[in-house]
Formats: structure tokens, sequence, C-alpha cells
């Protein structure tokens, strides 16, 4: 199994650009979410979605869309970018929401905006 | 709001040495888990914690629970170089499913 599968693995982005972060999950989790990783700050959370068709706010949304079509997928969107969404973005899926229950992360996507 | 603290940001041992991280939540937690994030890779589950007062080890590592469920220590005994990464706790935001809330994590360094 591939597990959670992310994409691009690094992107460079001019100000103002937008892109789409795409992840993939084989597991049939029902749980996925999205982390962004700065350098003392932790893991903050983007976005989640407890299944397919809901989506919710986390910790730090603002700048990022995110939609939930199939189990399987949850991209996450920046519409228009900004040197401070320069991090590393980590998709993670969990068979357990609700804050229980392992979470699966990729790889992650490293992001640099100029 | 809700935190979840961890301390400390950094610690270097000397190979053989001991560690310890501790977190902290501000609300009682329903429960708390620990990733362990070595240098360019992603965050692996480590373990999860549910009880009051709960102790689970795995070889040289120990995690505990607090009676109260609002902090988590975990320790390693006699540190290798393979232990070196960064080590996080999280917990879930109370009343919000879904919102799995990370502490900033203790990155450790051992010198062989």
């Amino acid at each position: 199994n591939a597990g959670v599968t992310q994409t691009p693995k690094f992107q460079v982005l001019k100000t103002g650009q937008s892109m789409t972060l795409q992840c993939a999950q084989d597991m049939n989790h029902e749980y996925m979410s999205w982390y962004r990783q700065d350098p003392g700050m932790g893991l903050r959370l983007i976005h989640y979605s407890v299944g397919a068709g809901i989506t919710d706010q986390g910790e730090v949304p603002n700048g990022y869309n995110v939609s939930r079509s199939t189990t399987e997928d949850f991209p996450l969107r920046l519409l228009s970018a900004a040197p401070s969404q320069t991090s590393v973005y980590f998709c993670a899926s969990s068979y357990l929401g609700g804050g229980t229950g392992e979470l699966f992360f990729g790889e992650g996507s490293r992001l640099t905006v100029l | 709001g809700q935190q979840v603290m961890q301390i400390p940001q950094y610690q270097h041992v000397q190979e053989g040495e001991d560690f310890t991280t501790y977190c902290n939540s501000s609300t009682t937690l329903s429960n708390i888990q620990w990733y362990k994030q070595r240098p360019g890779g992603h965050p692996v589950f480590l373990i999860q914690l549910v009880k009051s007062g709960e102790v689970k080890k795995q070889k040289r590592l120990t995690f505990q629970f607090g009676e109260a469920k609002k902090n988590s220590s975990l320790h390693i005994t006699a540190t290798q170089t393979t232990d070196v990464g960064t080590y996080f706790c999280a917990g879930p935001l109370y009343n919000q499913g879904g919102k799995l809330i990370f502490g900033q994590g203790t990155e450790l360094s051992v010198k062989p």
C-alpha cells in the first residue's frame, strides 16, 4: 500500500500565484487533514475533513481552501500565495476522527513563495 | 484558546544519557498521542494514551499520562544516536471533533 501520497514534493511560487497541493490515501480513511510546519511552531492544523463532502477549519485556515469530493483525495489550494505561506505542508489521514487514532502522514510538500 | 505546550524546545545529550520531554495542556484531554519526526522526514506515530495515570513502555521509551489528563511525558532511557529527531505530543481540542493539536516539539540531538 502507498499510504498517504503528496505531490509535489517541492514547489517554488511567486507572490500572487495559485497552486494546489495534492493528497491521496489508499487506506479508506474517513479523516484527512492538512498541517503546516514552521521552525519552532510545531505542526499547525490548516483544514480537516471527517468524510467526503465535509470539511472544517483548523487553527490557521486563512489563505487556504480545501474540498473533499472523494474519500481518497483531499487537495489544499492556495489561491494567492504569500511569502508567509512558505512552509512544509503535511497531509495526514486517520481511520478514526475526533482526534482519536493514529495519524498517517505523507512525506511532505516543501513550498517556497518568493 | 486551548493550547498544548511542550518543553524543552531543544535537548542535547551524550549517548547513553536519559532524555525527557514534557507536554502540558490548558484543558483536560480525552487522549494524548506522541509522534517522532526524523530530520528531513515526516511525523510517525509512536503511541496513544487514554487513561488517567496511564504508563506505557516501548523498549527504552516510557510514556506517561497525568492523573488529571492535562500533562504527559516521554522518557528515553540510555539514548542512542537512532533516537535523534523531534518528538511531538498531540491532543484533541475539547468538543471540536477532528482537531488534533500538536505541541511545538522537542528536538533531540545525541552526541556519540
